[in-house]
């Protein structure tokens, strides 16, 4: 058990719709990354969050977003869902410093767009 | 640009015997590695990582080798156990504080 949380566990959703997916990183870690596993493109990095500031972007479309709360955890924001989102979405904290490459990932969210 | 990637899909090995799976990269400039094993149905989780001032890391079963110049990594594990099947990714570090994954690799242990 890495200590990072994600749900829902499976979400199965139609096209055009918007989901929200929800992290929490481990205790005390501050940095939150989102990535997306798909069959085609494997892990891809989409975005991430550092004490509640956005710190860097990946390949992530303009129909999703992010924010990461006061408490640190965070939401991804899918929206006018496409065919093509069905993937697994995956959380990864890790810890300011020098070891902040370690990252952390959480069981993930299987997503299906119907 | 920036990749990372790996020769083999798949790998099948016995019981007890050692395996080894090779990542290369082409960013030159890449200073940080990691590994990571994804069981079905779970997340990656953290193997080992090296920093690209070393040659050899170990952890427990696992060695991780960094050949700078041919931009070449490996991991090998040591007695591979069933419950070593897995993907097995390596990443690098990105430059903007990602990891970039490569494809993945499929270990098969074999009783």
């Amino acid at each position: 058990d890495s200590g990072v949380t994600q749900t829902p566990k499976h979400l199965i959703t139609a096209t055009g719709q918007r989901v929200t997916l929800r992290c929490s990183p481990r205790s005390g870690d501050l940095s939150v990354y989102w990535y997306q596993q798909s069959l085609d493109q494997g892990l891809q990095f989409l975005i991430q969050y550092y004490n509640g500031e956005e710190r860097a972007k990946g390949n992530i479309l303009e129909r999703f977003s992010a924010q990461q709360f006061p408490d640190l955890h965070s939401e991804l924001n899918l929206s006018s869902l496409e065919l093509g989102d069905s993937a697994l979405y995956f959380c990864a904290s890790s810890a300011s410093g020098v070891n902040s490459y370690e990252q952390y990932f959480g069981p993930g969210t299987r997503l299906t767009v119907t | 640009g920036e990749s990372v990637g790996l020769h083999l899909p798949t790998l099948s090995v016995q019981e007890g015997d050692n395996s080894i799976i090779n990542c290369a990269y082409s960013n030159s400039a890449s200073d940080y590695f990691i590994w990571y094993k994804q069981e079905s149905g779970k997340g990656p989780q953290f193997i080992i990582d090296i920093r690209s001032n070393m040659d050899k890391r170990q952890g427990q079963r696992v060695t991780v080798l960094l050949n700078k110049t041919v931009k070449h990594l490996s991991l090998q594990i040591a007695a591979t156990q069933p419950g070593d099947s897995a993907v097995y990714f390596c990443a690098e570090k990105g430059g903007v504080g990602n990891l970039i994954f490569g494809k993945g690799t499929k270990l098969s242990v074999k009783p």
